[in-house]
């Protein structure tokens, strides 16, 4: 099973609102990952998560809070965005620790999230 | 100058030619290389995962790394107009293993 569960598909949020963005994966993973893609461009990193532990934050500004609350699990929180967030949400994982396969990462199908 | 580059496209190919996709890169440290198939509105589909040099074969994708070169190719045999969709490279280093380094994407047009 090599699956990354992303929830929900499509979102729409106000610029008041609070919303989160949920993925699973059940892979042994202990890598997790936030990507954000615009319209053709390629995904670019937010976020990285290695054994729980937040190692990698891209200057995302403090409105994208992410949390791992375990090893199978990935939170991306939302609060008071813009429209120029609205894109898609791309959640991916692989393996941690030193090997060949670590390179293999997964990606989710991704949130839809429109900011109105 | 990008880590990775590659050409968007779009490239159109009728159906059941073969078709070379390329990326090269600049970082020499680099030595896990993939190419992800995506489908509009869709999330990256991990197709060829390749670590360090040489070739891998699954079905009618052959993935190639050179890296005396830096350059990375992906041939599709057979193309399908199901295989119409853009192609992502993406790369990471064994000192920087966890951040991917993505190429922009090819628009692959396969025509009945």
């Amino acid at each position: 099973d090599t699956e990354v569960t992303q929830t929900p598909k499509h979102l729409v949020m106000g610029m008041t609102n609070k919303k989160s963005l949920k993925c699973e994966q059940h892979m042994g993973h202990r890598a997790m990952y936030w990507y954000k893609q615009k319209a053709k461009k390629p995904p670019e990193l937010m976020f990285v998560y290695s054994y729980e532990k937040l190692s990698i934050n891209e200057s995302v500004p403090s409105r994208f809070s992410p949390e791992c609350p375990n090893s199978s699990l990935l939170n991306l929180h939302l609060h008071a965005l813009q429209p120029e967030d609205s894109a898609l949400y791309l959640c991916a994982s692989s393996q941690a620790g030193r090997g060949p396969a670590e390179g293999e990462a997964f990606f989710g199908q991704g949130t839809r999230l429109t900011v109105v | 100058q990008k880590e990775v580059e590659q050409d968007p496209g779009p490239l159109s190919v009728p159906e059941g030619a073969i078709v070379s996709l390329n990326c090269t890169y600049s970082n020499s440290a680099f030595q896990y290389f993939m190419w992800y198939r995506q489908y509009s509105r869709k999330g990256p589909e991990l197709l060829m995962y390749t670590y360090s040099s040489g070739n891998k074969e699954d079905g009618r994708f052959t993935a190639q790394v050179d890296k005396s070169s830096k350059y990375i190719s992906l041939f599709i045999r057979d193309s399908q107009p199901s295989d119409s969709a853009t192609y992502l490279c993406a790369m990471t280093g064994r000192y920087n293993f966890n951040k991917f380094y993505f190429g922009s994407g090819t628009k692959l047009n396969v025509k009945p």
